[in-house]
């Protein structure tokens, strides 16, 4: 069955430093998502993506965040300047027309 | 604003002993409710999906059902392997429509 795979599992980072978590979403699918999950707290939506630009996005994908689908198979998520509280579980997801997503199994960040 | 709430939070069966979980919603126009499964430290994996109330899906054990408020979903005769997070999420009917608003979970534990 496709998966989503994400690169790395973990990352630990500097607070201040950038970071790229990457995602190859399932081939023939249109629709890519960034989700995060602070440790005991909801899934939430960061952001989505669609022929090539941003279709929605949430009040916490402000300027420090941003995506990129460098070609035609990849699709990565940037944090600028991290900070602690940007520590948490990220997420890719993939769909076709309907967004229920397909999940990766996440990259965990921790930002000491 | 838009809501999802799921209760009990956590949820402790014998193997058989069937019960509900519930997912209650307010949102702007509903396009979609989803159900998920997440396993410790994995990404939420996909159960069903419900558009309109009186409409049903069945899995397996696991059965899901909407109405104009809430959704339930029903497990019948759990076993051990059912232990996990289930996670309701709704998108909204708005332009994009491409976010899943999801709930905090109810976390199961099935003992045989």
């Amino acid at each position: 069955e496709p998966e989503v795979t994400q690169t790395p599992s973990h990352q630990v980072t500097q607070m201040g430093q950038e970071v790229i978590l990457r995602c190859v979403p399932i081939s023939n699918h249109l629709y890519f998502y960034w989700y995060r999950q602070i440790l005991g707290q909801k899934v939430e939506f960061l952001v989505s993506f669609y022929n090539n630009e941003i279709s929605e996005k949430s009040e916490i994908f402000d300027d420090q965040f941003s995506v990129e689908r460098p070609d035609g198979s990849n699709f990565t998520l940037k944090i600028r300047s991290t900070k602690l509280e940007d520590s948490a579980m990220y997420f890719c997801a993939s769909s076709e027309l309907i967004p229920k997503g397909t999940f990766g199994s996440g990259t965990r960040l921790t930002v000491v | 604003e838009d809501q999802v709430t799921q209760s009990p939070e956590a949820l402790r069966l014998q193997e058989g002993e069937s019960s509900s979980l519930n997912c209650s919603y307010t949102v702007s126009g509903l396009r979609g409710l989803f159900w998920y499964r997440q396993d410790p430290g994995k990404g939420p994996e996909f159960l069903f999906t419900l558009y309109s109330a009186g409409e049903e899906k069945e899995k397996e054990r696991l059965k899901a059902t909407l109405t104009k408020k809430e959704s339930f979903l029903h497990i019948t005769a759990p076993k051990p392997e059912d232990s996990a997070t289930y996670l309701c999420a709704v998108i909204r009917a708005n332009q994009a429509g491409t976010a899943l608003i999801f709930g905090k979970g109810t976390t199961l534990s099935v003992s045989s």
